[in-house]
């Protein structure tokens, strides 16, 4: 299993600012991922953040909206870049041990855009 | 499109009744499906992962199923509690590693 932790818990943050998210895995991982989770809605990957490459957006999400960095095998940055209310959500991120194994969620940002 | 859906949206069921939960996918060239349950303003716990290759895979009182010709799988929960309050997700990797999720179902486990 791995541990995963993030930063910060949550915050909120006002119209046209940016947040830097962080996750941290406690063991080295070649596959992270980034998600969102709008209120009452279920989870939507952002991107794919393998170390050694840039990262994979999904339909939908930029790289000027959501810059990402992975600069180690256990460490990842999100950006919410230029906020809107509408980036209000929960950021999670999540680790693939290996492939087709069992994936492990950190405890999420909660972000509220005022 | 590869698409997840888990029915009903909501589910109360009073304690120490044994219930039944239902994840729906479109496409059949499925690597694996994990459930996870989600408590509110949480993260996501993973339950249980059951394998392409695999039709069944257990953890306590919890049992999951995978039927990839029907596109189905089911989360059995056995002599529910209190504690099992929460929403459950399922989630399919199609590939790559990359979890399409359902909808989710809020399981209520009435005292």
């Amino acid at each position: 299993s791995a541990v995963i932790s993030q930063k910060p818990s949550r915050d909120i943050c006002q119209r046209g600012t940016s947040l830097t998210i962080q996750c941290q895995v406690d063991s080295q991982v070649t596959m992270m991922f980034w998600y969102r989770q709008q209120p009452g809605q279920s989870l939507t990957l952002i991107a794919t953040a393998n170390q050694g490459s840039e990262a994979t957006y999904e339909s939908g999400f930029v790289i000027d909206k959501f810059p990402i960095s992975r600069p180690n095998l256990t460490f990842s940055t999100l950006t919410v870049s230029n906020m809107s209310p509408e980036d209000s959500s929960i950021y999670l991120c999540s680790v693939a041990p290996a492939v087709g194994y069992e994936q492990y969620f950190g405890p999420g940002t909660r972000l509220t855009v005022t | 499109k590869q698409e997840v859906t888990q029915i009903p949206a909501a589910l109360s069921v009073p304690e120490g009744e044994n219930l039944v939960l239902n994840c729906s996918f479109t496409d059949s060239a499925i690597y694996n499906l994990q459930w996870f349950r989600q408590d509110p303003g949480k993260g996501l716990t993973s339950l249980l992962l059951i394998q392409s290759s695999q039709r069944e895979q257990t953890s306590g009182r919890l049992n999951a199923s995978l039927d990839k010709s029907s596109g189905r799988s089911t989360l059995y929960i056995a002599a529910s509690q209190p504690g099992d309050s929460a929403t459950y997700l399922c989630a399919a990797n199609f590939g790559n590693e990359k979890l399409t999720f359902g909808t989710g179902t809020r399981l209520t486990i009435i005292p």
